[in-house]
């Protein structure tokens, strides 16, 4: 089945303690992205990779890393969660040879920072 | 960049007819998506538009113009399933994403 998975789903922890959500995806997509969404503020871009390598930011990408050394794993990593970044995060992959840019997106992650 | 514009709230009633409008500014067009979310779940697909008219699928149709900036999503037959966000989203231009507005929570009634 055809899927973008993210780990973990649901995640509450404390300032300044690293952590990393992991997203993968089967489907050979060469473009991947993250998305955090806000109540009021839609769904925005952090991070988003066009191919193994190959990253660049999106609109909010402070206090946010990425890494793309596999083409099928994006994770995003938090080096020093804060309070403000408490969000539902969300993944998304989807293939230049689509033609309609047509993401698919991962379940979400809700990160609480307390 | 991009600017994209809809309502916050519709409520409609169940078997109508219900229109979502999205108004859009873009340096560089490459079409118009729009999603259904519904509460604390992932986006998922509903459609594209490229070229200028009506694109019907289903109970659901998209409109495009690309001269006025404008589209709009029409839901017919409306279901109390339909209850969601409704999210209109613009590819950044020389960027692999999405630029999503705000988004549109529709309420479906008895």
């Amino acid at each position: 089945e055809a899927q973008v998975t993210q780990n973990p789903r649901y995640l509450i922890t404390v300032t300044g303690k690293k952590l990393t959500v992991t997203c993968s995806q089967n489907m050979n997509h060469e473009y991947m992205s993250w998305y955090r969404q806000d109540p009021g503020l839609g769904l925005r871009q952090i991070y988003y990779s066009m191919n193994v390598e190959v990253t660049d930011k999106g609109d909010v990408p402070e206090g946010y890393k990425v890494s793309r050394k596999e083409k099928r794993n994006f994770p995003l990593i938090l080096e020093s969660p804060s309070p403000n970044q408490t969000s539902l995060y969300f993944c998304a992959s989807s293939s230049p040879g689509q033609g309609a840019l047509e993401q698919y997106f991962g379940p979400g992650t809700r990160l609480t920072v307390t | 960049g991009q600017n994209i514009d809809q309502p916050t709230e519709m409520t409609a009633t169940e078997g109508a007819i219900v229109q979502i409008n999205c108004t859009y500014q873009t340096s560089g067009f490459n079409g118009l998506f729009w999603y259904q979310q519904h509460a604390g779940e992932a986006p998922t697909f509903l459609s594209y538009n490229v070229l200028d008219g009506l694109e019907e699928k289903g109970r659901f149709s998209s409109f495009l113009s690309r001269s006025k900036g404008y589209s709009y999503l029409l839901l017919k037959e409306l279901q109390m399933k339909d209850s969601a966000s409704y999210l209109c989203a613009v590819p950044g231009t020389g960027r692999r994403a999405l630029t999503f507005g705000s988004g549109t929570r529709l309420q479906v009634q008895p």
